[in-house]
């Protein structure tokens, strides 16, 4: 399989709730990393995956937290939603090989919270 | 907190214009530094992988360099069209020690060629 698929695609949540947000993992990558991008802002690094297990963490709250599965696809879930949290959520399957780490990115999931 | 600036946060030139935009991020600490180009409602592509002090990378009409002693990287597009128009990212990356691979990102410059 070519290509990160992101779903959905956009959602509109209540401050309050929770959201999953789901990320499938390119063929042979073994690590995924989740970016938030909000409005006139760079992306900014939410935390990152390799083999199951998170091995890094940006400045975001614990209610950000993340799942990758066996077959490397991932999961950011993201509990008491606020409305801060409203932006585009990035994720990235990485292979590090000997031309460096080499990024596939999703087309993002666009989170509004109202 | 690592810094990467970009500039101009947005162009607007006509079709057949060269443009360039820069990149700037901290000289002292430095692993690679990415060049992604980013339509709307699309997934940011990788264009250039920069690794090396002087490196000079291109893929058509776009090319890009590295200075890595002054911490700065050009990105360059010749004969702009059109279908060029996007948002052009850079991400840093600082040496291991901090999370392996981690991008820090600048906030894009938005290109708009006008036909």
């Amino acid at each position: 399989e070519t290509g990160v698929t992101q779903s959905p695609t956009h959602l509109i949540k209540t401050r309050g709730q929770q959201v999953t947000l789901r990320c499938s993992s390119q063929s042979g990558h073994n690590t995924v990393s989740w970016y938030q991008q909000a409005l006139g802002q760079g992306p900014q690094f939410i935390f990152q995956y390799y083999r199951e297990e998170e091995n890094g963490r940006g400045n975001f709250p614990p209610r950000f937290s993340g799942l990758q599965f066996p077959n490397y696809s991932s999961e950011l879930n993201v509990n008491a939603l606020e409305l801060d949290d409203s932006a585009l959520y990035l994720c990235a399957s990485i292979l590090l090989d000997a031309h460096g780490y080499g990024y596939t990115f999703g087309s993002g999931t666009r989170l509004t919270v109202v | 907190i690592l810094n990467v600036e970009q500039s101009p946060q947005s162009l607007h030139v006509q079709e057949g214009d060269s443009t360039n935009f820069t990149c700037s991020f901290p000289s002292s600490n430095f692993y690679a530094l990415h060049w992604y180009r980013w339509e709307t409602a699309k997934s940011p592509e990788a264009l250039f992988v920069m690794t090396l002090n002087g490196d000079e990378k291109k893929k058509g009409r776009i090319s890009a360099t590295l200075n890595t002693k002054e911490g700065y990287s050009y990105l360059y597009i010749k004969g702009s069209q059109p279908e060029d128009s996007a948002t052009y990212l850079c991400a840093f990356i600082p040496p291991r020690g901090s999370t392996l691979g981690r991008l820090y990102f600048g906030r894009g410059t938005q290109l708009t060629v006008w036909p």
